[in-house]
């Protein structure tokens, strides 16, 4: 049982390049999130899907696209990269997105830096 | 305003103290209230959830929830150099009434170091 897997670890893009981060689990979640991760900011929602097919903004969506076409997959698009998304970003699964706010799993994160 | 304010730290601290880590919030419909612990380079993970107010005890740690008051902590007893960690206090609100989708807002996190 591997939990939430996100790669690449570590990323350096240039700006303007496009990326995708890639996030999967196999708990059979229905809901999974993606967040950013900034000194002094805490974690920030970027988008969120409550099952395949359905996705929605968070906070944070500017620049960054979402699809969920498989309940295990749930991958993050950088448009045109830009040195304001240097960041960790990691991506979250729960059992439920129906009013329990508990049980939240996370990747280890990815390491984005753009130059 | 931030939504959720929890002091940085950094905090340092002998190793068999009791620890106490604080978070204020300022919106009332959060419902649920959760501690994360994240270690250097790690995603982070889940240490307690409640949902009322009121005490919640698991091992050395209890989550405490007053919401009269918007504010909620989280005890360590007899703290150890492996509680060396970011904690996160997070709070889950409303993002759709249709799909019952939660999102969580975190606090910035307060570095905790236990010394030997």
């Amino acid at each position: 049982n591997a939990g939430v897997t996100q790669t690449p670890k570590f990323q350096v893009l240039k700006t303007g390049q496009s990326m995708t981060l890639q996030c999967a689990q196999d708990m059979n979640h229905e809901y999974m999130s993606w967040y950013r991760q900034d000194p002094g900011m805490g974690l920030r929602l970027i988008h969120y899907s409550v099952g395949a097919g359905i996705t929605d903004q968070g906070e944070v969506p500017n620049g960054y696209n979402v699809s969920r076409s498989t309940t295990e997959d749930f991958p993050l698009r950088l448009l045109s990269a830009a040195p304001s998304q240097t960041s960790v970003y990691f991506c979250a699964s729960s059992y439920s997105p129906r009013g329990q706010g508990g049980g939240y799993t996370f990747g280890s994160g990815t390491r984005l830096t753009v130059v | 305003q931030k939504e959720v304010e929890q002091d940085p730290g950094p905090l340092s601290v002998p190793e068999g103290a009791i620890v106490s880590l604080n978070c204020t919030y300022s919106n009332s419909a959060f419902q649920y209230f959760m501690w994360y612990r994240q270690y250097s380079r790690k995603g982070p993970e889940l240490l307690m959830y409640t949902y009322s107010s009121g005490n919640k005890e698991d091992g050395r740690f209890t989550a405490q929830v007053d919401k009269s008051s918007k504010y909620i902590s989280l005890f360590i007893r007899d703290s150890q150099p492996s509680d060396s960690a970011t904690y996160l206090c997070a709070m889950s609100a409303l993002l759709s009434w249709i799909q019952g989708a939660q999102k969580l807002v975190f606090g910035q996190g307060t570095r905790l170091t236990i010394n030997p």
